[in-house]
């Protein structure tokens, strides 16, 4: 089993729509959680923090439930320009000390 | 702001032909980090140096050297390239010193495409 799991997509949605993702993690070690972007052909980009109240950024929230071991991220009022990949990442305790592990990305296509 | 460089962006090397990706950072970060992206796999963690003079092993070190020149540079080597390091590599840092930026917050170049043939 994958550390860091996401469904792929491609999730093709209308400009306007409410779309979510999500992501499980199978480490309980885990201790922080990420969400970045990644836009085509170019570097991911941090875009929030996970934590474990939930958190709100504009349009995107992002919640925690560490009893299932899954994150989420939604957009509300998707805009053309929220076409990306969006990489669920986590950070894990390990015997080497922490480290990044990053899920393959959810791939999300806003239309018109 | 430049942040990241990583040079070159494409190369594309023969099988067993060596050459060096350079990463450089103006942001006076301690942590630097080479990964390598591929379909299906997600970003993965080849070398990685906490701060200035100490390096590290990450996840797919094989095939890999690393030199953390100064507090701004940080080198990949691929001494006699094979197919299988076919990928896009991303240099990163984060200011924070460490395996793993605390807060997540990576700061990638704009990634340099190898094929190897």
């Amino acid at each position: 089993r994958k550390e860091v799991e996401q469904d792929p997509g491609p999730f093709n949605v209308p400009e306007g729509a409410t779309v979510a993702f999500n992501c499980t993690y199978s480490n309980s070690a885990s201790q922080s959680f990420f969400w970045y972007r990644q836009d085509c052909r170019k570097e991911p980009k941090l875009l929030m923090s996970v934590y474990s109240s939930g958190n709100e950024d504009g349009r995107f929230t992002a919640q925690l439930n560490r009893a299932s071991q899954y994150i989420s991220l939604l957009i509300r009022d998707s805009k053309l320009s929220d076409s990306a990949t969006y990489l669920c990442v986590v950070n894990i305790l390990t015997g080497g000390g922490n480290k990044l592990t990053f899920g393959t990305g959810t791939q999300l296509k806003v239309e018109l | 702001n430049a942040g990241v460089t990583q040079t070159p962006k494409f190369q594309v090397l023969k099988t067993g032909q060596s050459m060096t990706l350079q990463c450089a950072q103006d942001m006076n970060h301690n942590s630097m980090y080479w990964y390598r992206q591929d379909p299906g796999m997600g970003l993965r963690l080849i070398y990685y140096s906490a701060s200035e003079g100490t390096t590290d092993k990450g996840e797919v070190p094989n095939g890999y050297n690393v030199s953390r020149l100064n507090k701004r540079e940080f080198s990949l080597r691929l001494e006699s390239a094979a197919p299988s390091q076919t990928s896009v590599y991303f240099c990163a840092s984060s200011p924070r010193a460490g395996r793993a930026s605390v807060n997540g917050e990576l700061f990638f170049g704009e990634g340099s495409r190898l094929t190897v043939l």
